[in-house]
């Protein structure tokens, strides 16, 4: 159980276009799924935080009509790249929060999804 | 500095030693503390999940908490060649609240 997929795995577009990224719980509804994005050898950085039914709330720094979040449904959120730039290439992964009802809420992620913007 | 320090390595062990993870932290209201494990060009997988201080155990895998110290450690008995992974740590200050990643340590388990 606790399976998050991710839509596409690997994306290559030109730069001034717009990428939609999918998150989907598989096995489980998530109220809350968040976005980060990941540098080759570094960290996860979080992007924002989606919650089911309303608004994203962004970190810091992070553009949110750059990036577009959209969580439409308790096992899907989007993450739209809008006029994508080379810096913009990046591993994004998502994550989906599951409410196991014991010690606390576990963080499930996906596979990631590669971009990379010519 | 950051808020969560981890030795990125690598560390490099012989197939069937102990492999020590730790890491340390500044902000006291961390309450959550997880392990992950990444595959390159994976997303990371969850390992282990504790609350708050002590030790929890599952599998070869064994996680300690020291929330007076607040330094945090990730034991795996008997490693194996699979084993050979980033290891992240990760803790939140609530339940289900985002998560303050370390920089992530390169594990190689050499057969």
């Amino acid at each position: 159980g606790a399976v998050v997929s991710q839509h596409p795995s690997r994306v290559i577009c030109k730069s001034g276009t717009s990428v939609k990224i999918e998150c989907r719980s598989l096995d489980f509804q998530a109220t809350t799924m968040f976005w980060y994005r990941q540098f080759p050898k570094q960290s996860l950085m979080l992007m924002a935080t989606s919650n089911e039914g309303s608004k994203a709330t962004y970190e810091q720094g992070v553009e949110k009509d750059k990036f577009l979040i959209n969580h439409a449904s308790l096992t899907l959120s989007t993450l739209t790249v809008t006029s994508a730039h080379p810096e913009d290439s990046s591993f994004y992964i998502c994550s989906a929060r599951l409410t196991s009802g014991g010690a606390g809420d576990e963080q499930y992620f996906g596979p990631g999804t590669r971009l990379t913007v010519t | 500095q950051k808020e969560v320090e981890q030795d990125p390595g690598p560390l490099s062990v012989p197939e069937g030693a102990i492999v020590s993870l730790n890491c340390t932290y500044s902000n006291s209201a961390f309450q959550y503390f997880m392990w992950y494990r990444q595959y390159s060009r994976k997303g990371p997988e969850l390992l282990m999940y504790t609350y708050s201080s002590g030790n929890k155990e599952d599998g070869r895998f064994t996680a300690q908490v020291d929330k007076s110290s607040k330094y945090i450690s990730l034991f795996i008995r008997d490693s194996q060649p699979s084993d050979s992974a980033t290891y992240l740590c990760a803790m939140s200050v609530a339940a289900g609240n985002k998560l303050t990643f370390g920089g992530g340590t390169r594990v190689l388990v050499k057969p």
